[in-house]
């Protein structure tokens, strides 16, 4: 398996408290993906990034920032935690989603073990 | 924007029987991945599965297959001789260029 690692695992915070989550891999790889997962929702693209410092917005962006300023590092940041952002977030990475002509390989993507999150 | 839609919230199927897990997506675009991935009360995702756009032949994975029509923008996932292993939430889940789009998942639980 990839070696990708998200911390905290479990996290209790309360309302209004700014809120870090961390993905790292040790893969090189270029992009990096933060989800959430919600019942009846299945996993919702929050913020993703495509290289050190280039990041873009999923459909669930709102109340979220991220950072990279590393290439194994990509930082999920709430600023100020709400309830409705209980959730539990994934961390995927993949080496290039490129579908480009030439650039069609074996890709795969990779996922963290997940960080169950609870706003009170 | 591309759209990922799984139609079956939840599935049963018997010990040893066959299911068929349904998937559409719509897009524009010519060349993609799909995938099916299963996660169990870990919440490890697993990759059970992938076909690339354009390929014609669909992909199988032991007892997993996929029936990929293209022109339909279906994607169905076969699971032949179910094992109580098997019982999962599945999600489908569409790649192209940056952004991978998932499905909202179907609990598939087997019985013995």
């Amino acid at each position: 398996d990839a070696g990708i690692t998200q911390s905290p695992r479990h996290k209790v915070t309360e309302t209004g408290t700014p809120v870090t989550l961390r993905c790292h891999q040790t893969e090189n790889h270029r992009y990096m993906y933060w989800y959430r997962q919600d019942p009846g929702h299945g996993l919702r693209l929050i913020h993703y990034s495509y290289g050190v410092k280039d990041t873009d917005k999923g459909e669930v962006s709102d109340g979220y920032s991220v950072s990279r300023s590393k290439t194994e590092d990509f930082l999920l940041t709430l600023e100020s935690a709400t309830s409705s952002q209980t959730s539990v977030y994934f961390c995927a990475i993949s080496r290039s989603p490129s579908t480009e002509m030439g650039q069609i390989g074996n890709e795969k993507l990779f996922f963290g073990s997940g960080t169950q999150l609870s706003v009170l | 924007a591309q759209t990922v839609t799984q139609s079956q919230p939840e599935m049963s199927v018997q010990e040893a029987e066959t299911v068929t897990l349904s998937c559409t997506y719509d897009t524009s675009e010519n060349n993609y991945y799909l995938f099916w991935y299963k996660q169990p009360p870990s919440r490890q995702m697993i990759l059970v599965i992938r076909q690339e756009a354009y390929k014609q032949q669909n992909a199988t994975e032991n007892r997993f297959s996929v029936n990929f029509q293209k022109a339909a923008k279906s994607f169905s996932l076969k699971i032949s001789d179910s094992q109580l292993g098997d019982t999962a939430m599945y999600f489908c889940a569409f790649l192209n260029t940056d952004k991978l789009i998932f499905g909202t998942g179907t609990r598939l639980q087997v019985f013995p």
